[in-house]
């Protein structure tokens, strides 16, 4: 069965800084997707970036990026300039294809952006 | 653009009572997941359908029960509820013919009292 792990509970940035959050995951299969997803307050699932395994390019949206790390099956999510809206419970989460199979998410990690 | 849509968006429910969830898909979305989220917790998947068929199954329990329809909405049914199955239910949505990710609707909250 696949796993996902976020190690980091709970994390603190201060606005504009950087801050890395991070993934690791367990699988035997070699084609899957890796995500984070956001929920902020209000509790809505915000997909915040996707990667696909084959891909050996690191997935990059604006301000978001990931390091990706097949090997080490390690997934790491960098927040560049961070903003007070960033404020949210960060998940991590892993599916194998096809499109219809389960999400497996971590247990996520709030992330606190401080003016 | 248009998203999942869930309704309703909060109901209350009494023990023993059933309750049942509604999700709309995005447009010529085909897939269609209802996720579980307890207070503090990271979402547990319950059932997935595909092109109306069950695609794949997690930790539903038998008093619970969903399909999707021909125009691809999905419905949740939750019988002699409990307690514990107070929680914010999630639906959502992807193509597997377009190859997108799951997109979340803004989710069903229940509370049994």
């Amino acid at each position: 069965a696949q796993t996902v792990t976020q190690s980091q509970p709970e994390m603190s940035v201060q606005e504009a800084e950087t801050v890395t959050l991070s993934c690791t995951y367990d699988t035997s299969e070699s084609n899957y997707y890796l995500f984070w997803y956001k929920q902020p307050p209000s509790r809505q699932m915000i997909l915040v970036i996707r990667q696909e395994a084959y891909k050996q390019q690191n997935a990059t949206e604006n301000r978001f990026s990931v390091n990706f790390q097949k090997a080490a099956k390690s997934f790491s999510l960098k927040i560049s300039d961070s903003q007070l809206g960033d404020t949210a419970m960060y998940f991590c989460a892993f599916m194998t294809p096809p499109w219809g199979r389960a999400l497996v998410f971590g247990k996520g990690t709030r992330l606190s952006v401080i003016a | 653009a248009a998203g999942v849509i869930q309704s309703p968006r909060h109901l209350i429910k009494e023990k023993r009572e059933t309750a049942t969830l509604k999700c709309y898909p995005i447009p010529r979305h085909d897939t269609v997941y209802w996720y579980q989220q307890g207070p503090g917790q990271d979402p547990q998947f319950l059932i997935s359908f595909y092109e109306k068929m069950q695609s794949d199954k997690g930790s539903i329990p038998d008093r619970f029960s969903a399909q999707q329809f021909s125009d691809y909405h999905s419905e949740l049914n939750m019988s002699s509820l409990e307690l514990g199955d107070s929680a914010l239910y999630f639906c959502a949505s992807s193509s597997g013919a377009e190859d997108t990710e799951a997109f979340f609707g803004q989710g069903t909250r229940l509370t049994v009292v």
